[in-house]
């Protein structure tokens, strides 16, 4: 199963962009990368997700490696509701269909 | 559009004791999972269910835990002679469709369990 490694934590000024990076070594070739942030006390919140192009959303963008081996999600104006954890997930498929494997994900601290 | 609901959002209950959480997917989502969260630990998937089906619940204690899916109605995870250690935050995801690699999984927001 590909797993993702991410950096335990990270500080972003507020208005700043924050850049959080994801590898994914071993990542196979119909697998997606997702990410979910996880703010304090609640339920885990879809951010995006996408193949081998670039994407881009109301929330964030995801730029992937053409290797597709990392990738980074980008908040291109971080605010203080933005201090979560964020989870980089790549998805497994297995015999019974595909499952989100959450590792522990990157707490980012955005600060005034 | 409803997202996931969850409830009880907070639940109360004495070692020993019987605790059942509630889910009710996304309009339209056929499937749900449920995700257990630990003080200050991460997500760990549980199981996963259709309609009237378990998928795979590879994620869940030998012993105490079931889950079901019922034709009507919301999901159910049930823990039986509730311990300690069962005190967590419970999360309901639901999808729509597992056909498709891309597909995303919604949250609720969850339910707290402490067991006393």
């Amino acid at each position: 199963d590909a797993k993702t490694t991410q950096p335990t934590s990270m500080d972003c000024a507020e208005g700043r962009a924050a850049n959080l990076p994801c590898n994914h070594s071993t990542i196979s070739g119909n697998e997606y990368v997702y990410w979910y942030r996880q703010i304090h006390s609640q339920g885990p919140q879809y951010i995006i997700h996408g193949l081998k192009n670039n994407e881009t959303n109301e929330m964030a963008s995801l730029i992937i490696t053409e290797d597709r081996k990392s990738s980074t999600l980008i908040l291109p104006h971080a605010t203080l509701r933005d201090t979560a954890v964020y989870y980089c997930i790549v998805r497994v498929r297995d015999n019974y269909g595909q499952n989100f494997v959450f590792g522990p994900g990157t707490r980012l601290s955005v600060l005034p | 559009n409803a997202g996931v609901m969850q409830n009880p959002r907070h639940l109360v209950r004495r070692r020993g004791q019987e605790a059942r959480l509630r889910c009710s997917p996304m309009k339209g989502h056929s499937h749900v999972y449920w995700y257990r969260q630990l003080p200050e630990e991460g997500l760990k998937f549980m199981v996963y269910l259709q309609k009237e089906n378990i998928i795979d619940e590879s994620g869940m204690p030998k012993e105490r835990f079931s889950a079901e899916f019922p034709k009507e109605g919301p999901s159910i995870l049930r823990i039986q002679q509730v311990v300690r250690g069962d005190s967590a935050a419970y999360f309901c995801a639901s999808s729509s469709d597992r056909q498709y690699s891309g597909n995303t999984i919604y949250f609720g927001e969850g339910s707290w369990l402490t067991v006393v």
